[in-house]
């Protein structure tokens, strides 16, 4: 069967320092793979999605950068953290065959930049 | 804009009941509907989807109902348990990478 990890599950960052955030997939190939955020009490918000390694597009123009270095690995990254980058930040990923008919999250990563 | 938004955003409902929760949405074009139900700390876990080709689905305990004349879409569960209680989201299909959400009803469970 698939899963889907993602780590750590809390962080707290100071403004300015780095992030990566690690998701990985396991039992498929090929998979797409998505990061979302979560602002609290809201619905979520696509931030990047990829359909192959190296193949990253960005909905959202902001401080944040993925990478897909392998099929199964997605790295969601900052370079200097904004207060504002605060959130709950999910991976998800589906089926490559059926786009986002059928997507599976991760259990989120709560980050606090302080 | 458009938009799928959610009408209420919190439910409480009494154990044993049905609960509904609606949504509403305003692209007429959306051909896809997903559900999902988010505990608290947790990711959201998929629970049934629609395509506009239909009007009703069913799986375990929950149905969703499409009505494409007034953009609506609801999930009903039936029997409503403790372990039900989460934020309940429905999301459109946007494109095959997009899923637009909405903004979530929380469905609290009374004894």
């Amino acid at each position: 069967s698939q899963t889907i990890h993602q780590w750590p599950a809390t962080l707290v960052q100071p403004v300015g320092s780095p992030l990566s955030l690690e998701c990985t997939v396991e039992g498929t190939s090929n998979p797409n793979l998505y990061w979302y955020r979560q602002a609290a009490g809201r619905g979520l918000q696509l931030l990047f999605y990829s359909v192959g390694i190296g193949q990253i597009s960005s909905e959202v123009p902001q401080n944040l950068s993925a990478s897909r270095p392998q099929d199964r690995q997605f790295i969601l990254s900052s370079k200097k953290l904004l207060l504002s980058d605060s959130g709950f930040y999910l991976c998800a990923w589906s089926p490559s065959d059926r786009g986002l008919t059928e997507a599976f999250f991760g259990q989120g990563t709560r980050l606090t930049v302080v | 804009g458009e938009s799928v938004g959610l009408h209420l955003p919190t439910l409480s409902v009494q154990e044993g009941d049905n609960s509904i929760i609606n949504c509403a949405y305003s692209n007429s074009a959306s051909d896809y509907f997903i559900w999902y139900k988010q505990e608290s700390g947790k990711g959201p876990q998929f629970i049934i989807d629609i395509r506009s080709n239909m009007d009703k689905r069913q799986g375990q305990r929950v149905t969703v109902l499409l009505n494409k004349t007034v953009k609506h879409l609801s999930l009903q569960i039936a029997a409503t348990q403790p372990g039900d209680s989460a934020v309940y989201f429905c999301a459109e299909k946007r494109s095959n990478y997009q899923l637009i959400w909405g903004a979530g009803t929380k469905l609290i469970i009374k004894p």
